[in-house]
């Protein structure tokens, strides 16, 4: 199996563009999640879905960000506007029905605003 | 979720064991014990979880106090590739989140 992949892998753009990351989980795994990953505060979970559905996007920091997950095989985090606070690592992961406890993470895309 | 407090750091010798200790005090009696680690530029990665029970795996394992109120993941021969930085979580089994905490870094000496 080839994991979770998450594309692209490291980004740079200016502020006030718009940021897509994209992520596909692991085939067969109904939860999919979104983390940002910052030095000040650590590992923050975003956004969940279950079946494509968004269950819990309390972990929004603002409407600039949006997420969709149009199917089993591909969900998307949006930025728009970015702004150089959002720089940070973010991560997808995906678990496999009935196993919550293992969450399986992709390599991350690392994103630079400046 | 409960919170947990780990120490930010520890060194462990090549090939001794590693014991990293969490504490989780306000731990209910239905929230799980999980450990992550995160290895320096990759993703988090899932290493063990229990309840009460003690629990080995091929990775490690995980000694829960019987008030349940701490616990210690034991790495038993650790290797330069366990550097990593450990996280401790409580959480209920069907709880969709998990608050990560700032965990401990484990440097492996040679």
């Amino acid at each position: 199996d080839a994991g979770v992949i998450q594309s692209p892998r490291h980004e740079v753009t200016e502020m006030g563009q718009e940021v897509t990351l994209r992520c596909k989980p692991i085939s067969g795994h109904d939860y999919l999640f979104w983390y940002r990953q910052t030095m000040m505060r650590g590992l923050e979970l975003l956004i969940y879905f279950n079946n494509n559905v968004p269950i819990d996007d309390s972990g929004m920091p603002e409407d600039r960000f949006s997420a969709k997950m149009p199917n089993a095989s591909f969900s998307t985090l949006k930025i728009q506007p970015s702004e150089p606070r959002d720089s940070a690592v973010y991560f997808c992961a995906s678990s496999p029905p009935g196993q919550l406890e293992t969450q399986y993470f992709g390599p991350g895309t690392r994103l630079l605003v400046l | 979720d409960a919170k947990t407090t780990q120490p930010t750091s520890m060194d462990c010798a090549e090939g001794r064991a590693a014991n990293l200790p969490c504490n989780h005090s306000t731990i209910s009696g239905n929230e799980y014990v999980y450990w992550y680690r995160q290895i320096h530029s990759q993703g988090p990665q899932y290493i063990i979880h229990g309840l009460k029970n003690n629990e080995t795996n091929e990775m490690a394992s995980l000694i829960i106090t019987e008030d349940r109120k701490s616990s210690t993941l034991i790495l038993p021969h650790a290797t330069l590739r366990d550097t990593a930085v450990y996280y401790c979580i409580v959480r209920v089994r069907t709880g969709n989140q998990f608050y990560f905490g700032t965990g401990t870094s484990l440097t492996v000496i040679p």
